[in-house]
């Protein structure tokens, strides 16, 4: 298995700009999470989705991010308009959601950049 | 509710010299615990996990916990340290409700010396 697949892994933009990251979560897995790692605030979990269907957005830090996951494969986090401060590196996550006792499997994670 | 704390958010060690990181959890029901690592510029990848049964787990690389349930612990140990170790180290705690979902720890980041 590839694993966890993320793209792109690297994203300079400009402020206010649109940016979607991507992942595609490992096949068979049915929970996918979404995570934002920064020096100031570490490791947040943004929001999370089980079967497709997002369970807990409270992570979301403002209605410029929104996720979705159309299908079992696939999942975006996109936000817009874009701030400076939304630098940071994303993960993505994946989980068999009726699993407790698995683990997570992180992506490589996305380096995005505002500038 | 689900909580993780870390104690010590940097650790250093001489390489050859015993590693200790220490995780204290908090869980209504019976946890699963977990031990990651994530080396610079990459993603978190599972070190190792308590689920049931025997409480010393060994993990990857040498590493290996032990789950006390009186202390509420879950302390990462491995017996010589070597310069590859270096890397920042995060516990999470699961319990079987929100469709697996972790509570993470801060992190702790360990630096070994030569």
């Amino acid at each position: 298995d590839a694993g966890v697949i993320q793209s792109p892994r690297h994203e300079v933009t400009e402020m206010g700009q649109e940016v979607t990251l991507r992942c595609k979560p490992i096949s068979g897995h049915n929970s996918l999470f979404w995570y934002r790692q920064t020096m100031m605030r570490g490791l947040e979990l943004l929001i999370y989705f089980n079967n497709n269907v997002p369970i807990d957005d409270s992570g979301m830090p403002e209605d410029r991010f929104s996720a979705k996951m159309p299908n079992a494969s696939f999942s975006t986090l996109k936000i817009q308009p874009s701030e400076p401060r939304d630098s940071a590196v994303y993960f993505c996550a994946s989980s068999l959601g009726d699993r407790v006792n698995y683990g997570y499997t992180f992506g490589s994670g996305t380096r995005l950049t505002v500038v | 509710a689900q909580s993780v704390t870390q104690l010590g958010s940097h650790v250093s060690v001489s390489e050859g010299a015993l590693v200790l990181l220490r995780c204290n959890y908090s869980s209504s029901v019976p946890p699963y615990l977990f031990w990651y690592v994530q080396y610079p510029n990459q993603g978190l990848q599972l070190l190792l996990k308590y689920t049931t049964g025997a409480t010393l787990v060994k993990g990857i690389n040498g590493f290996e916990a032990e789950f006390k349930k009186s202390e509420t612990s879950f302390h990462l140990t491995k017996p010589s340290a070597h310069m590859s170790d270096a890397a920042e180290y995060f516990c999470a705690v699961t319990d079987n409700t929100n469709a697996g979902k972790s509570t993470f720890g801060d992190g702790t980041t360990l630096t070994v010396k030569p």
